[in-house]
């Protein structure tokens, strides 16, 4: 079944650490995006991708690096700059042309210790 | 700054009643329009969406369009506990960038 995968579901971090979410699609999608949710809040953007090896900044890019090497992948780092890390993180995906919705991933949880 | 509106509720409503969702959106240059649902905890799921002025039905669910008014609604019909939920809005244009989501709803269905 064709759909997007984000791991871990949870995951903890250590002051002063880095991590990585994973987000990978098999819908052959070429636009990519990550969102941050806060309790009882929207959605805000972090970053999106509309080609390979290229990608921009959303509203909330502070803290967090992307790459996208491959079109079925875009993972997150959430870096140590980013002082309040706790949150829903979600990826999603869509065809870059045209008025397509975005798809949804299961979302990654993530918690400081 | 391109917006798009929801009144966070919580809105409540009996079971079996129609419940009324609205959003308004600032930019005229969206065209296309997208209803997800989301439960607590979980990632939002597409319902519906809506591209054409008027309605589209699907179901127990009708998205209605006025792009004049900029205002999309989502009305539910037969309104179940399981439609308990926050209803997210979303535009874009028609070139797929811009892609705008409101805060989002919260729906009660009072069994």
């Amino acid at each position: 079944d064709g759909g997007i995968t984000q791991s871990p579901k949870y995951l903890f971090r250590k002051e002063g650490q880095n991590v990585t979410l994973s987000c990978e699609q098999n819908l052959n999608h070429d636009a990519m995006y990550w969102y941050r949710q806060d309790p009882g809040q929207g959605l805000r953007l972090i970053y999106y991708s509309q080609i390979v090896n290229d990608f921009q900044k959303g509203d909330i890019a502070e803290g967090y690096s992307v790459s996208r090497e491959k079109k079925e992948s875009f993972p997150l780092t959430v870096t140590s700059a980013q002082k309040n890390p706790t949150a829903f993180y979600l990826c999603a995906s869509k065809p870059a042309a045209g008025n397509q919705p975005q798809h949804f991933g299961d979302g990654t949880r993530l918690s400081i210790l | 700054q391109k917006e798009v509106e929801q009144n966070s509720g919580p809105l409540s409503v009996p079971e079996g009643a129609i419940a009324s969702l609205n959003c308004t959106y600032s930019d005229r240059g969206s065209q296309s329009f997208f209803w997800y649902r989301q439960y607590s905890g979980k990632s939002p799921e597409l319902i519906m969406f809506i591209y054409s002025n008027g309605d589209k039905e699907d179901g127990r669910f009708t998205a209605q369009l006025n792009k004049a008014s900029q205002y999309v609604s989502l009305l539910i019909r037969d309104s179940q506990p399981s439609d308990s939920a926050t209803y997210l809005c979303a535009s874009t244009d028609n070139y797929g960038q811009n892609f705008v989501f409101g805060p989002g709803t919260r729906l009660s269905v009072l069994p």
